[in-house]
């Protein structure tokens, strides 16, 4: 069966444009993750859903960052204003279900760089 | 707050030896405990995971011990062949994961 898809798989942009990042979880997942990953570090969470709304976002780094998950399945990861700093990896995850011992399944990533 | 410390940032060791990585954690709410490998370009794949109220796992050449009274978890490599090189993170789950640093063990032939 098919695993956890982030679509692009690279995306270079200038500083002060937007962009958006997609995540397709694995089909009958309820929990969708998003973390970021910078160079040499561990994943570090931003974001997480349980169905359609954001369960806690607390991990966002700032207002520039949101997510949505309109209907219950594909993520998008949206970025304002991008800074060099917003330069790393983004991690996308799912799960059968947020609670209990249920184990992520992680997609390929969005290797996003700023310019 | 780092509340994952993981150690060493790297390791190298000679095919047949074992690779030990540990972890320390400082939230009790964490209820679930994996350990997770990282190839370059890769998303990280779950190796092996542990629940507080077990002391030890084993599967194959990898082993979980874990000691919850010191908050710390370690992971040993059996065996440790050159395929098992890449990084590995050790984690630990609320809801979300909070990931160690990373280790970044080389198994040389």
């Amino acid at each position: 069966g098919a695993g956890v898809s982030q679509t692009p798989s690279n995306k270079v942009t200038e500083k002060g444009k937007y962009v958006e990042l997609r995540c397709d979880p694995i089909s009958g997942h309820t929990a969708l993750y998003w973390y970021r990953q910078s160079l040499g570090q561990g994943p570090e969470f931003l974001i997480y859903f349980q169905g359609t709304g954001a369960a806690d976002d607390s991990g966002l780094p700032n207002d520039r960052f949101f997510a949505v998950r309109p209907e219950g399945s594909v993520s998008t990861l949206k970025i304002q204003r991008t800074e060099r700093g917003d330069s790393a990896v983004y991690l996308c995850a799912s799960s059968l279900r947020l609670a209990g011992y249920n184990e992520q399944f992680f997609g390929p990533g969005t290797r996003l760089t700023v310019l | 707050q780092q509340q994952v410390k993981q150690s060493p940032q790297s390791l190298i060791v000679q095919k047949g030896g074992i690779s030990i990585i540990n972890c320390a954690y400082e939230n009790t709410a964490f209820d679930y405990f994996p350990w997770y490998q990282q190839f370059p370009g890769k998303g990280p794949a779950l190796l092996i995971a542990i629940r507080p109220d077990v002391s030890e796992k084993k599967e194959g050449r990898f082993t979980i011990s874990f000691n919850k009274s010191a908050k710390q978890f370690s992971l040993h490599i059996m065996d440790s062949q050159p395929g098992d090189s890449a990084t590995y993170f050790c984690a630990a789950k609320q809801r979300a994961l909070t990931f160690g640093s990373g280790t970044r063990l080389q198994v040389q032939p």
